[in-house]
């Protein structure tokens, strides 16, 4: 059974930049999935960061895109989040998240809380 | 982007009653990529169900999908007390990928 695990500093200085990773376990990143990273402002909805595959393309939200970059790195089956440039509006529950394809977001982590703040 | 409006926002019912929760997609959602997911506080979202229609692993038959194009909708025949919960409906079928508001199903 595959299981996401989220890792990285809880507390980000303003104008600092975000750096989250997910460990796959159970499962290999090279399978044949989409990586995707979503978050969720406290009391608000779920937003979509982006995605990676295991050969390293990847897809961002072009609304995060100009501070957004993530990685793979499949010797240790992890996954990156990498955000610049972050505010308060960046502080939410971060998400790292299987997508199966045609099968949706089928296996989440179970979310790491992100505070900006100085 | 494709912008999804869930309605209600909160929906009150009693256990034992159906619920029709509602999805509405500014533009058709290329090939019904439209899922469902129930959160429950203080955990991650579970997908319930993918591809307007089918049901995720282990999801109880009284959670259906139906819909396309523009108008979904997830319905609870039986409603339990551990349906309770937000739920989100998501379009994965056009980039980028984009997700409700959510739906609040609390007790009466």
């Amino acid at each position: 059974q595959v299981q996401l695990q989220e890792s990285g500093p809880r507390l980000v200085k303003p104008s600092g930049t975000l750096a989250l990773t997910c460990a796959v376990s159970g499962g290999s990143i090279s399978s044949s999935n989409w990586w995707s990273w979503v978050r969720q402002p406290p009391g608000k909805g779920l937003e979509y960061i982006g995605d990676i595959y295991h050969s390293g393309s990847s897809d961002y939200n072009p609304s995060l895109k100009s501070r957004v970059t993530m990685l793979v790195d499949k010797s240790k089956d992890q996954f990156s989040l990498i955000l610049t440039s972050v505010t308060a509006a960046d502080t939410a529950v971060y998400y790292c998240v299987r997508w199966a394809g045609d099968d949706a977001f089928d296996i989440w982590g179970q979310g790491t809380m992100v505070t900006v703040s100085s | 982007e494709v912008v999804l409006t869930q309605s209600p926002g909160t929906l009150s019912l009693s256990p034992g009653e159906r619920a029709t929760l509602s999805c509405r997609a500014s533009q058709s959602v290329g090939g019904n990529y439209l899922a469902w997911y129930q959160q429950k506080p203080g955990q991650a979202p579970r997908l319930l169900i993918y591809g307007a229609s089918k049901r995720a692993t282990g999801i109880s038959v009284r959670f259906s999908g139906s819909g396309s194009g523009t108008d979904f909708t997830l319905t609870i025949s039986r409603l339990e007390p551990e349906d309770f919960a937000v739920y989100h409906c998501q379009q994965y079928g056009n980039s980028p990928i984009t997700f409700g508001q959510g739906t609040r199903l609390e007790i009466k």
